[in-house]
């Protein structure tokens, strides 16, 4: 057990309509990452933030958007789906603000597995 | 943009055969090479991170091991729990995001 939780775990919806996908990281962690895994295309960064404020930006799409609050859990928005968002999401986390901090371990969850019918 | 490229893309191995996964990264500027282990339906575990040519590491049946170019993942007399997606990435000293690769499956036969 990484520590991070994720949810919802499964997810289906339709085309146009918009999910939020919500993450909890470890304990103690300040930063939050997004990432997003499909068939063909691997792991694919979509966004960090960090204590609250956004601190690196991947291939993230103009319809997603993601938050941290202050009690530091994230949420990552996913609106006007289409079919080709179909993915697993996984959110991770870790201490520092600069990426993956000490050893260099991300703490992944075990993901939003959402399906765009 | 950095890259990596991970080979073979599967590899079936009989239990007890020793083999390597490879990792060929191009970053401008290396902050470290990480290797993590993805079981199907969970999130990636790290393994190790390695910093600079000519670094090892090992746990268990597992040795990572890294070269200006390359990376590889050593696996010695593997077990059917060695089974999984063996993923590599790059930090760089930029952008502070990791850059993974497609990964390799790895199937252990008993």
């Amino acid at each position: 057990d990484s520590g991070v939780t994720q949810t919802p775990k499964h997810l289906i919806t339709a085309t146009g309509q918009r999910v939020t996908l919500r993450c909890s990281p470890r304990s103690g962690d300040l930063s939050v990452y997004w990432y997003q895994q499909s068939l063909d295309q691997g792991l694919q960064f979509l966004i960090q933030y960090y204590n609250g404020e956004e601190r690196a930006k991947g291939n993230i799409l103009e319809r997603f958007s993601a938050q941290q609050f202050p009690d530091l859990h994230s949420e990552l928005n996913l609106s006007s789906l289409e079919l080709g968002d179909s993915a697993l999401y996984f959110c991770a986390s870790s201490a520092l603000a600069g990426g993956p901090g000490g050893t260099g371990e991300l703490f992944f969850g075990e993901g939003s597995r959402l399906t765009v019918l | 943009e950095d890259q990596v490229t991970q080979s073979p893309e599967a590899l079936r191995l009989q239990e007890g055969e020793s083999s390597s996964l490879n990792c060929s990264y191009t970053v401008s500027g290396l902050r470290g090479l990480f290797w993590y282990r993805q079981d199907p339906g969970k999130g990636p575990e790290f393994l190790f991170t390695l910093y600079s040519a000519g670094e090892e590491k090992e746990k268990e049946r597992l040795k990572a091991t890294l070269t200006k170019k390359e990376s590889f993942l050593h696996i010695t007399a593997p077990k059917p729990e060695d089974s999984a997606t063996y993923l590599c990435a790059s930090l760089n000293t930029g952008f502070q995001k990791l850059v993974f690769g497609t990964g390799t499956r790895l199937l252990v036969s008993p």
